[in-house]
């Protein structure tokens, strides 16, 4: 099957620790997005990429980082600087010419103590 | 900024009452709007989308939303609602035609049938 997997699907870290997320995708899509997760907040994008080694940031990039070295993967590290990581993550992917149709992985979901 | 409402969070439903969920958004221009659902345990979906034409546009599932241009409203309807329509709603809003995929989000609005 096609789609977007993301794991683990729970992650526990300590305070002051750089932790990456792994986003993979088998749809062969081009643009591929993170969104963090808020109870009460909706969806806010972190960082995008419209084509491999290629990435712009989103609206809250401060405190993450990003690499898109191959199309299937776009691994998400939280950095220390990152003042309130605890969060549901989710990766997403779309094809080049329809962006805004973007197809949902199932989410990571860190605590950071 | 450019923002998007949703000013239901959390609507309760009988099975078979109409549903409508308010969504608003600042201007910017043109838009492109859509809405996603995540059903329990489940991916986030799209559900429908508008980018341009008829301002009723229909998705999945007996769902239907419409675009009123004046309002700034994207607003979701479904005439009789079912136990498995329990979920979270999204609506979402992406500026501009250069069809960049940053998407802006509603904060969301959980949807609870009872059966």
């Amino acid at each position: 099957d096609g789609g977007i997997t993301q794991s683990p699907k729970y992650l526990f870290r300590k305070e002051g620790q750089n932790v990456t997320l792994s986003c993979e995708q088998n749809l062969n899509h081009d643009a591929m997005y993170w969104y963090r997760q808020d109870p009460g907040q909706g969806l806010r994008l972190i960082y995008y990429s419209q084509i491999v080694n290629d990435f712009q940031k989103g609206d809250i990039a401060e405190g993450y980082s990003v690499s898109r070295e191959k199309k299937e993967s776009f691994p998400l590290t939280v950095t220390s600087a990152q003042k309130n990581p605890t969060a549901f993550y989710l990766c997403a992917s779309s094809p080049r010419d329809r962006t805004y149709e973007q197809y949902f992985g199932p989410g990571t979901r860190l605590t950071v103590t | 900024a450019q923002s998007v409402s949703q000013h239901n969070h959390h609507v309760i439903l009988s099975e078979a009452a109409s549903l409508e969920l308010g969504c608003n958004y600042s201007y910017g221009g043109t838009v492109n709007l859509f809405w996603y659902v995540q059903y329990p345990g489940q991916h986030l979906q799209l559900l429908l989308k508008y980018f341009s034409g008829d301002p009723l546009v229909k998705g999945i599932k007996g769902f239907e939303a419409e675009f009123i241009k004046s309002k700034f409203s994207f607003n979701l309807r479904k005439p009789s609602v079912q136990w498995s329509d329990t979920a979270e709603y999204f609506c979402a809003v992406g500026y501009g035609s250069s069809n960049t995929g940053k998407l802006i989000f509603g904060q969301g609005t959980t949807l609870q049938v009872k059966p």
